[in-house]
């Protein structure tokens, strides 16, 4: 979706090492959401952000929504092999349709 | 595990026939959402149920069709498939619409048109 940019779009980082994937969008977000997809496989629900400002954790995992709305971000502490797999951001736009947009997600890689 | 189940897992058509495809809500969800995935992309919405009624369509030909059931389970239908048609499908089901609800996503049906 180009409503939607996702960056990097691919990610290799040794384990233990922290990283941040980003998604920023031109337009107001009214509902971030956060998921996470093995190859061929559904999207696992992380984390849903609504809030300027607002910050979520999950285990080692910690999402961001800026005060604008329009930017957010998802930072891994010291990542596992477990952690491998497709990141993707979804948003609500309030375009009527009732439905999410997609970033074309970022893949990432961990190297024990 | 979400609670949203899928079928077929997999499925192998030939271009022009007619698709099926099917899903189950999590329990206590109202809504159902297909989208369609492409291999590398993020998923495309293609429309939304909300206690049987479509609530949402996006940028999807009318050959695309879908119904959702008294227990909120709920049908895909694809007509006249193309080769483009290839794809992931995914269902999603929340209570309620996105953007307040949290979506939930079942394993998805992989396609493949020949």
């Amino acid at each position: 979706s180009q409503e939607l940019e996702q960056s990097p779009q691919s990610l290799i980082v040794q384990e233990g090492k922290n990283l941040t994937i980003n998604c920023t969008s031109s337009k107001t977000l009214y509902g971030l959401y956060w998921y996470k997809q093995k190859y061929g496989e559904g999207l696992i629900f992380l984390m849903m952000l609504q809030k300027g400002g607002e910050e979520k954790s999950h285990e080692k995992i910690t999402a961001k929504l800026d005060e604008k709305k329009q930017q957010s971000s998802l930072h891994i502490t010291a990542s596992q092999p477990s952690h491998a797999g497709i990141y993707l951001c979804g948003a609500d736009m309030k375009t009527g349709a009732n439905n999410l947009f997609f970033g074309t997600g970022t893949r990432l890689t961990v190297i024990p | 595990e979400t609670g949203v189940t899928q079928s077929p897992t997999h499925l192998i058509k030939t271009r022009g026939q007619q698709v099926t495809l099917r899903c189950s809500s999590q329990s206590g969800h109202n809504t159902v959402s297909w989208y369609q995935q492409a291999l590398g992309q993020g998923p495309q919405f293609i429309f939304q149920y909300y206690r049987e009624e479509e609530n949402g369509r996006g940028n999807f030909p009318p050959r695309f069709s879908g119904l959702q059931f008294p227990n909120y389970s709920s049908e895909l239908n694809v007509n006249a498939l193309e080769l483009d048609d290839s794809a992931l499908y995914l269902c999603a089901s929340s209570l309620k619409w996105s953007g307040q609800y949290e979506q939930y996503f079942g394993p998805g049906t992989r396609l493949t048109v020949t």
